[in-house]
C-alpha cells in the first residue's frame, strides 16, 4: 500500500540554524500539507501546497518557513533560523484529486537546543 | 474559527471493555468529521469519517455518528483489544482547501 514517508525521523539542531524536513508524498497525489504538534498540544495546520504554489498558510507559517517541491517526488519544509519554540513533531500529508482523505507520514521530531 | 474538543486522556481499559472517546466541534455549516489513529512510531492513519449529519463512520469495530444537534462525533468500540492501544485524534475540515483542524488527541492503553 502506498505511503507517505518522512526523513529524518528525528532532527536535533542548534537555535538559529537552518533545517530542512523532507517528505515523499504518495506518487499520484497533488495536494500536500505540513502540520506540527508541539508536545502536549494540538496538531496544527501550517501550510497547504498545490500546483507548485502555497494555497493556504496559517499565522504560524511566517517568513522563517518555506516549502518547496524541488522535483517530482519530494516535498520539503525549510525553517531558516530555528527557535526553541519550533521544537515539535512535524507531519507531512498528501491528498489525491477528488478525494477528501489526507494520508500522513510518520513525522519528524525536531528538537531545537 | 473551527475548533475540536476531545476527551483528554490517558484512558486505560482492560481488554474487552467498552470504549467511548468524546469529541465535540465548533464550525459553521456542515464540516466533514474524522477520527485518526496513531500507533506507536507510526503516522496518523484515517480510522473513519463522516461527511454529513446522521452519517455513521465505521472501521475495525470502531464507530462514530455525526450528530449535528449536539455537534458531536464520539468514537465507540464495543470490545477493545490490546492492539487498539494508540493515540486517537478527532478532526474536521470545512472549506475548499481541506485543511484539518484537530483535537489534542487521546491516549488509549488497553491492558490484557
Amino acid at each position: 500500500e502506498p505511503e507517505v514517508t518522512q526523513t529524518p525521523s528525528h532532527q536535533v539542531t542548534q537555535m538559529g540554524q537552518e533545517v530542512i524536513l523532507r517528505c515523499v508524498p504518495i506518487s499520484n497525489h497533488l495536494y500536500f500539507y505540513w502540520y506540527r504538534q508541539i508536545l502536549g498540544q494540538k496538531v496544527e495546520f501550517l501550510v497547504s501546497f498545490y500546483n507548485n504554489e502555497i494555497s493556504e498558510k496559517s499565522e504560524i507559517f511566517d517568513d522563517q518557513f518555506s516549502v518547496e517541491r524541488p522535483d517530482g517526488s519530494n516535498f520539503t519544509l525549510k525553517i531558516r533560523s530555528t527557535k526553541l519554540e519550533d521544537s515539535a513533531m512535524y507531519f507531512c500529508a498528501s491528498r489525491g484529486q477528488g478525494t477528501d482523505t489526507q494520508y500522513f507520514g510518520p513525522g519528524t521530531r525536531l528538537t531545537v537546543l | 474559527g473551527n475548533s475540536v474538543t476531545q476527551m483528554e486522556g490517558p484512558v486505560t481499559l482492560s481488554e474487552e471493555a467498552f470504549l467511548t472517546i468524546n469529541c465535540t466541534y465548533t464550525a459553521t455549516g456542515y464540516p466533514s468529521l474524522f477520527w485518526y489513529v496513531q500507533y506507536p512510531g507510526e503516522g496518523l492513519q484515517l480510522l473513519l469519517k463522516a461527511t454529513k449529519a446522521d452519517d455513521k463512520g465505521s472501521n475495525k469495530g470502531f464507530e462514530a455518528t455525526y450528530r449535528k444537534e449536539t455537534t458531536s462525533f464520539h468514537l465507540e468500540k464495543g470490545s477493545v483489544q490490546v492492539s487498539d492501544s494508540a493515540v486517537y485524534f478527532c478532526a474536521l475540515f470545512r472549506g475548499s482547501n481541506y485543511k484539518l483542524t484537530f483535537g489534542k488527541g487521546t491516549l488509549l492503553t488497553v491492558n490484557p
